[in-house]
């Protein structure tokens, strides 16, 4: 167990609607990511939060959009879904901000599947 | 971009030593190279991490040479239990702007 919880572990939803995906972070750590894993497209970063802000940001799609409230939990809002979101989304946390280094190493919770319809 | 490629699969039987690279051409300068496993329908699990030359754990060792433009995972007398998928992680800054790249994973199986 790492430490870090997403919910739901599982969502089914339609084409053109909109879910919300939850991350609670490991205690102490300040640093919340998001990745995308589809079949064809691998592990993607998506985008970083730290402390609140956002610190880096990937390839992500404007219909999606995240936010870390002050608790440093985190959420991924995603909307008018398509077929091709169909994925495994996680959530990652980390004590620090931005790079990789010792003191940024990233636990992964067990991640959200999301099937649209 | 970082563009991260690794061997799609490889095979090998218990017992023996694996190593598997990732290419690496264009990673972010002070950063490290992590390595993950992953298995099925679980997030990747931290193996190990380092900037260059060797470093080893309990469970792995990596090797990066001195123009960083790769890096190999050696998991010495695999198991069973080992058969996953093995990712590479590093960073990368694109136009000043930093991303997290996984490399393109390698499916790894033990057999017995």
């Amino acid at each position: 167990d790492s430490g870090v919880t997403q919910t739901p572990k599982h969502l089914i939803t339609a084409t053109g609607q909109r879910v919300t995906l939850r991350c609670s972070p490991r205690s102490g750590d300040l640093s919340v990511y998001w990745y995308q894993q589809s079949l064809d497209q691998g592990l993607q970063f998506l985008i970083q939060y730290y402390n609140g802000e956002e610190r880096a940001k990937g390839n992500i799609l404007e219909r999606f959009s995240a936010q870390q409230f002050p608790d440093l939990h985190s959420e991924l809002n995603l909307s008018s879904l398509e077929l091709g979101d169909s994925a495994l989304y996680f959530c990652a946390s980390s004590l620090s901000g931005q790079g990789i280094g010792i003191y940024n190493e990233q636990f992964f919770g067990p991640g959200t599947r999301l099937t649209v319809l | 971009l970082a563009k991260t490629t690794q061997p799609i699969s490889m095979d090998s039987y218990e017992g023996q030593e694996v190593n598997i690279t990732c290419s690496h051409n264009n990673i972010a300068t002070n950063d490290y190279i992590t390595w993950y496993q992953q298995f099925p329908s679980q997030g990747p699990r931290f193996i190990i991490q380092g900037y260059k030359t060797k470093v080893t754990n309990e469970v792995a060792s990596l090797f990066i040479p001195a123009d960083r433009k790769s890096s190999t995972l050696s998991l010495p007398r695999v198991s069973l239990s080992d058969t996953a998928v093995y990712y590479c992680l590093v960073g990368d800054i694109e136009s000043g702007t930093y991303k997290y790249i996984f490399g393109t994973g390698t499916r790894l199986k033990v057999l017995a």
